[in-house]
């Protein structure tokens, strides 16, 4: 089973809000990644985490904050986002973090809007 | 210079018709290719990883030239539910991501 879920599907926050993404996977995988897509345009690494800590941040502003309380789950913690912020947000596993060697398993993403 | 480039499309084919994309990486030390399928407003989904003796599952066929630097993917006999947007993935010291193909197929 190639399964990772996210939740919720949608959010809408203002730009005050504190909001959590959540994404949980029960392959073994080890390595964990949020990526953000705009519409029309392909994702774009955010963050990878590798055996639970954070291997790759891609300059991603301060008011995105990950976190991986263990193997199988991945947090991402929004504060003071801003309109642009709005996007898909992309969950992703894979069994290694072996720089961009094994396959890469999606979850269906939150499509988020800040208000 | 994008790390992995793809002609953005549409193509716009009819039913039956054979369709191929291209994809061209610029990092000689990439070590892993795939192709996904993402459908709108859906998430990416793996269609097939992309092997040096190249490889074939029923009507797709993907190709690499490592030499030239692409990969390629031959889609035969399309079906409606091929529309879709095709996106190149190549491994290096990370995963980097084409722009997308889209691809119409209309009866």
């Amino acid at each position: 089973d190639t399964e990772v879920t996210q939740t919720p599907k949608h959010l809408v926050m203002g730009m005050t809000n504190k909001k959590s993404l959540k994404c949980e996977q029960h392959m073994g995988h080890r390595a964990m990644y949020w990526y953000k897509q705009k519409a029309k345009k392909p994702p774009e690494l955010m963050f990878v985490y590798s055996y639970e800590k954070l291997s790759i941040n891609e300059s991603v502003p301060s008011r995105f904050s990950p976190e991986c309380p263990n193997s199988s789950l991945l947090n991402l913690h929004l504060h003071a986002l801003q309109p642009e912020d709005s996007a898909l947000y992309l969950c992703a596993s894979s069994q290694r973090d072996r720089g961009g060697s094994d396959t890469q398993y999606f979850g269906p993403g939150t499509r988020l809007t800040v208000l | 210079r994008k790390e992995v480039e793809q002609d953005p499309g549409p193509f716009n084919v009819p039913e039956g018709a054979t369709v191929a994309f291209n994809c061209t990486y610029s990092n000689s030390a990439s070590q892993s290719f795939f192709w996904y399928r993402q459908d709108c407003r859906k998430e990416p989904k793996l269609l097939m990883s992309v092997y040096s003796s190249g490889n074939e599952d029923g009507r797709f066929t993907a190709q690499l030239n490592r030499a030239s630097q692409y990969i390629s993917l031959l889609i035969r006999d399309s079906k409606l539910s091929d529309s879709a947007t095709y996106l190149c993935v190549v491994g290096a010291d990370k995963f980097y991501f084409g722009s997308g193909t889209k691809l119409n197929v209309k009866p």
